[in-house]
């Protein structure tokens, strides 16, 4: 099946740091991914939807500026935490769907982000 | 704006039951429905994709059902293992093509116990 690569699994960063988070389809091409954030025993919430070769979409409440994000490829997206406070800690999930397939997400392993 | 909810939040079974997790939504106009499971600090892994023209799906143990009338799925899981404690999350989308988008459950945590 098709899998979604996230890199970093896990970051430990001091407040006021940028920290960057790969998400990268390996056996596919995708020109949509979706960055999600995960709090402790909450669902998912989408924050942007990332495009290859355009701007990022960002949900309402999501802060533009704080939560860069960069298509570059086909394979590859990235999610940059920008001043990272401790507030930011939590788990964020990349998805992807195979393009030209519509209706399934490949989900990647996840990054566990902890801002001291 | 559509909302997923997942009925129980937690459940606790001996190996071998048979067990039937819920979710309902609030916006019966959906593209389809996406049964997950989550490991502790893992991600997602896909279940079963009910569409939704489609009643049900089975795939081995597992059976979800969808009622589009009602705003209902169910995941039913056949004779439980310990190996399927995780938590099963839901959730429906109502677009498809570049608007495809997820909204989640907050998922049910299940414990088989050996």
């Amino acid at each position: 099946g098709a899998v979604v690569s996230q890199h970093p699994s896990r970051v430990i960063c001091k407040s006021g740091t940028s920290v960057k988070i790969e998400c990268r389809s390996l056996d596919f091409q995708a020109t949509t991914m979706f960055w999600y954030r995960q709090f402790p025993k909450q669902s998912l919430m989408l924050m942007a939807t990332s495009n290859e070769g355009s701007k990022a979409t960002y949900e309402q409440g999501v802060e533009k500026d704080k939560f860069l994000i960069n298509h570059a490829s086909l394979t590859l997206s990235t999610l940059t935490v920008t001043s990272a406070h401790p507030e930011d800690s939590s788990f964020y999930i990349c998805s992807a769907p195979r393009a030209g397939v519509i209706g399934e997400l490949f989900f990647g392993e996840g990054s566990r982000l902890t801002v001291l | 704006k559509q909302e997923v909810t997942q009925i129980p939040a937690a459940l606790s079974v001996p190996e071998g039951e048979n067990l039937v997790l819920n979710c309902s939504f609030t916006d019966s106009a959906i593209y389809n429905l996406q049964w997950f499971r989550q490991d502790p600090g893992k991600g997602l892994t896909s279940l079963l994709l009910i569409q939704s023209s489609q009643r049900e799906q089975t795939s081995g143990r597992l059976n979800a059902s969808l009622d589009k009338s009602s705003g209902r799925s169910t995941l039913y899981i056949a004779a439980s293992q310990p190996g399927d404690s995780a938590t099963y999350l839901c959730a429906a989308s109502n677009s498809g093509g570049s608007n495809y988008k997820l909204t989640f459950g907050k998922g049910t945590l299940l414990t088989v116990n050996p």
